[in-house]
């Protein structure tokens, strides 16, 4: 069982690139999140999955895009990086949004 | 809006106990997680209060008053390994979880 797992976990940009964070999960959770945490702040939910094919906004949604085609994936996409972007990433699982969710190890992302 | 409150920092020493207190006002109340996160790492669950009174888990255990809008983790026999931030998450009437800043506890020898 691997449980969450992230890819990158390491990533520099340059302002106005684009990319794709990727997360797994293999526990049959229903519910995914993705998070960002900056130093001093708690954990911002950017969007949410309550189920296979459905995705809604969460606290700081702007210059995000996610994708949930299958179950045990959720896809966090950066249209047009920025520097306020700099951050850690958190994608979180559970098997609904009462349960306590599991993290992924993050993914630590540089934008210069 | 929605908030929640913890201490910044906290200092023990090893072996002895210490409390983490947690104050919220949130739109509605569906439960209440504490979570460890050691530096670099992610954040592991380490409890969850939903009615009134006291859970414990081993060495940590965590209160709910839902009148008050406060909880606590009490960690007992400090242990070096639980130098760590812990972080108090509220589940709101939209079955969001609300996160504090984290708590970071120090331990000294």
């Amino acid at each position: 069982n691997a449980g969450v797992t992230q890819t990158p976990k390491f990533q520099v940009l340059k302002t106005g690139q684009s990319m794709t964070l990727q997360c797994a999960q293999d526990m049959n959770h229903n519910s995914m999140y993705w998070y960002r945490q900056d130093p001093g702040m708690g954990l911002r939910l950017i969007y949410y999955s309550a189920s296979e094919g459905t995705t809604d906004k969460g606290e700081v949604p702007d210059g995000y895009n996610v994708s949930r085609l299958k179950k045990q994936n959720f896809l966090l996409g950066l249209e047009s990086a920025a520097p306020s972007q700099t951050s850690v990433y958190f994608c979180a699982s559970s098997y609904s949004s009462e349960q306590s969710q599991y993290f992924g190890p993050g993914t630590r992302l540089t934008v210069l | 809006g929605q908030n929640i409150d913890q201490p910044t920092e906290m200092t023990a020493t090893e072996g002895a106990i210490v409390q983490i207190n947690c104050t919220y006002q949130t739109s509605g109340f569906n439960g209440l997680f504490w979570y460890q996160q050691h530096a670099g790492e992610a954040p592991t669950f380490l409890s969850y209060n939903v009615l009134d009174g006291l859970e414990e888990k081993g060495r940590f255990s965590s209160f709910l008053s839902r009148s008050k809008g406060y909880s606590y983790l009490l960690l007992k026999e400090l242990q070096m390994k639980d130098s760590a931030s812990y972080l108090c998450a509220v589940l709101d009437s939209n079955y969001q979880l609300i996160w504090g800043a984290g708590t970071k506890l120090i331990i000294k020898p």
